[in-house]
């Protein structure tokens, strides 16, 4: 199992650009996640999605949006990119809701200037 | 207030010490509690979780909690410099959302 995959790992946008950031797991899990790190802060919850075809809002979901076509693939997509969405993104999956551990993707570190 | 909240750190321990993250949360509701661990540029990493009051033990990592209070802690006995890490406080809900505080930086000195 490759776990949690996440493309790409480093990108550098100008501000009012697109892009989507894509995440993939090849673990059969139905909740999926897309969270946001700033510099020394914790995680916020951008969007999160409890199975194919079902998306809902976390703390932050301002700026972007999210699709869940397939059990493997949640993409996080940012339109007409701000400074203030530079940050480090994480792609996390679980099993189901009562499952413990998240698995954690390894990150896309996102700079918009 | 913030839903979850650690102390702030950074937290310095010399090796072979005990070291005491702790975290407090506002949701009653919440059902589940972890701690995560995340290396300098890394993901965070599962280390422990605990959903009934009381001690859980794993290792050298011990998981606190008490729901009257609202508080989580994570003791962590014979410190090692490889402990040096950020430790995230995590907090689930029923509906299978989780909520991190804003970590605290441990560095243990040799």
């Amino acid at each position: 199992n490759a776990g949690v995959t996440q493309t790409p790992k480093f990108r550098i946008l100008k501000i009012g650009q697109s892009m989507t950031l894509q995440c993939t797991q090849d673990m059969n899990h139905n909740y999926m996640y897309w969270y946001r790190q700033d510099p020394g802060m914790g995680l916020k919850l951008i969007y999160y999605s409890v199975g194919a075809g079902i998306t809902d809002k976390g703390e932050v979901p301002n700026g972007y949006n999210v699709s869940r076509s397939t059990t493997e693939d949640f993409p996080l997509r940012l339109e007409l990119a701000a400074p203030s969405q530079t940050s480090v993104y994480f792609c996390a999956s679980r099993r189901r809701r009562d499952s413990y551990e998240q698995y954690f993707g390894p990150g896309t570190r996102l700079t918009v200037t | 207030q913030k839903e979850v909240e650690q102390n702030s750190g950074p937290l310095s321990v010399p090796e072979g010490a005990i070291a005491s993250l702790n975290c407090t949360y506002s949701d009653r509701g919440s059902q589940s509690f972890f701690w995560y661990r995340q290396y300098s540029g890394k993901s965070p990493e599962l280390i422990m979780f605990i959903y009934s009051n009381g001690d859980k033990e794993d290792g050298r990592f011990t998981a606190q909690l008490n729901k009257a209070s609202q508080y989580v802690s994570l003791l962590i006995r014979d410190s090692q410099p490889s402990d040096s890490a950020t430790y995230l406080c995590a907090v689930n809900t029923n509906a299978g959302k989780s909520t991190f505080g804003d970590g605290t930086t441990l560095t243990v000195k040799p």
